[in-house]
């Protein structure tokens, strides 16, 4: 089956600095979406991406779906106290209503 | 616009007691609904999903059901807890038409003792 590796699974950054996490997969993503956890909150939805080398920005995020589908990657410019969290990606099978999870990337921003 | 409600917020239970966690949620109909548990410091692992009213999807065997009374409504039961309940407990929706992000409540931090 389809497994998704996350990585770092830990960063800690000086403020100022970029961040990337990425997310590995051993097969074809249809989709990929991108969540971000705050101490002691809840998943919140960042983007999805679905579409071959596809790239969407954020203000300081940059979202990136691989050409072959099998990575995406989710890089902050410039990092800021408020950066600070887990990041997580997430898919789902082609029809499936599921997601699967990654194990996600705690970032920890140094003032 | 939509709002999920997940309560309580924080709950400590004796092992071998029950446990009933309530999520609902506002401004959809016909919503998939989700419940979700993530252990200290580590992902999420989805546990049930619905698609529709007493339509219930279980992932992961274990002592804890799931069930979906009413459209909106989405409900997470054990007759009796074990230690290795404890954690954060997460329900999300999501819209029933195509590939849709997910919207997660506010949790349950579950303590066994």
């Amino acid at each position: 089956g389809q497994q998704v590796m996350q990585i770092p699974q830990y960063q800690h950054v000086q403020e100022g600095e970029d961040f990337t996490t990425y997310c590995n997969s051993s097969t074809t993503l249809s989709n990929i979406q991108w969540y971000k956890q705050r101490p002691g909150g809840h998943p919140v939805f960042l983007i999805q991406l679905v579409k071959s080398g596809e790239v969407k920005k954020q203000k300081r995020l940059t979202f990136q779906f691989g050409e072959a589908k099998k990575n995406s990657s989710l890089h902050i410019t410039a990092t800021q106290t408020t950066d600070v969290g887990t990041y997580f990606c997430a898919y789902s099978g082609a029809g499936s209503y599921q997601l699967t999870f990654g194990k996600g990337t705690k970032l920890s921003v140094i003032p | 616009s939509q709002t999920i409600h997940q309560w309580p917020a924080t709950l400590v239970q004796p092992v071998g007691s029950p446990l009933s966690l309530e999520c609902t949620v506002e401004g959809t109909s016909n919503p998939n609904l989700y419940w979700y548990r993530q252990a200290a410091g580590r992902g999420l692992q989805l546990l049930f999903y619905s698609v529709g009213i007493g339509q219930i999807s279980s992932e992961v065997p274990q002592n804890l059901s799931a069930s979906r009374p009413q459209d909106r409504q989405f409900i997470l039961s054990s007759k009796k807890l074990l230690l290795s309940d404890s954690g954060f407990y997460l329900c999300a929706w999501s819209p029933v038409t195509g590939l849709q992000p997910q919207h997660f409540g506010d949790g349950t931090r579950l303590s066994i003792l």
